[in-house]
């Protein structure tokens, strides 16, 4: 089942921050999430694996909520480089490398 | 090398042709993906080979036919496909497992004529 992202676009200006949320009906087991350029290959930013931990990558960062079955993506201070659609991605545990991606939040960050 | 390629970038087929998407890692992954993603859509998986052998197929139909010669290659042969195949078709490579990412090919763009 595709997970659900919000929202479905968002538009910034250089430096502001912007959340990004991922949800599921379903029990996860990770989350992943990519961001994809336009006419480029989706690019892996970070993984969380159930435990409700919060992983960085410089200024992106997200989290997971296990309970409520929920990941969120923090982009901070954000740079032109930012624009892009961003992916979460969920895998079930027993849906051994089928990961599922939601259907994408495109950002736009402006000078 | 922490690369997926895929050959060609860009193909242009008619409904009777025959052709193979080409995809190859050098990064010791062990599983490889195919997804075809249309535009402005998120990609769709398709086949998922995990050690050299077919683990998922979701319900593709036969007018796609996955092969991986060795853990390094994986081919899609294309036959018969109708104008609703053209689409973005995208590689990705990864450790087993659902505890790591997945590194992405640059895709080759099918247009079916």
């Amino acid at each position: 089942q595709q997970p659900v992202q919000s929202p479905q676009a968002v538009i910034l200006r250089e430096g502001e921050d912007a959340v990004i949320n991922c949800s599921s009906s379903k029990a996860l087991y990770s989350v992943h999430w990519y961001r994809q350029k336009h006419g480029e290959a989706p690019v892996f930013l970070m993984i969380l694996l159930k435990g409700g931990e919060q992983k960085g990558h410089e200024k992106i960062s997200a989290s997971f909520n296990e309970k409520k079955q929920q990941s969120s993506l923090y982009l901070t201070a954000s740079q032109l480089s930012y624009s892009g659609t961003y992916f979460c991605g969920l895998t079930g545990g027993t849906s051994y490398g089928k990961l599922t991606f939601g259907q994408g939040t495109i950002l736009t960050v402006h000078p | 090398d922490t690369e997926v390629t895929q050959t060609p970038k860009h193909l242009v087929m008619g409904m009777t042709n025959k052709k193979s998407l080409k995809c190859e890692q050098h990064m010791g992954h062990r599983a490889m993906y195919w997804y075809k993603q249309k535009a402005k859509k998120p990609p769709e998986l398709m086949f998922v080979y995990s050690y050299e052998k077919l683990s998922i197929n979701e319900s593709v139909p036969s007018r796609f036919s996955p092969e991986c010669p060795n853990s390094s290659l994986l081919n899609l042969h294309l036959h018969a496909l109708q104008p609703e195949d053209s689409a973005l078709y995208l590689c990705a490579s990864s450790h087993p497992g659902t505890g790591n990412g997945y590194t992405f090919g640059s895709g080759t763009r099918l247009t079916v004529v």
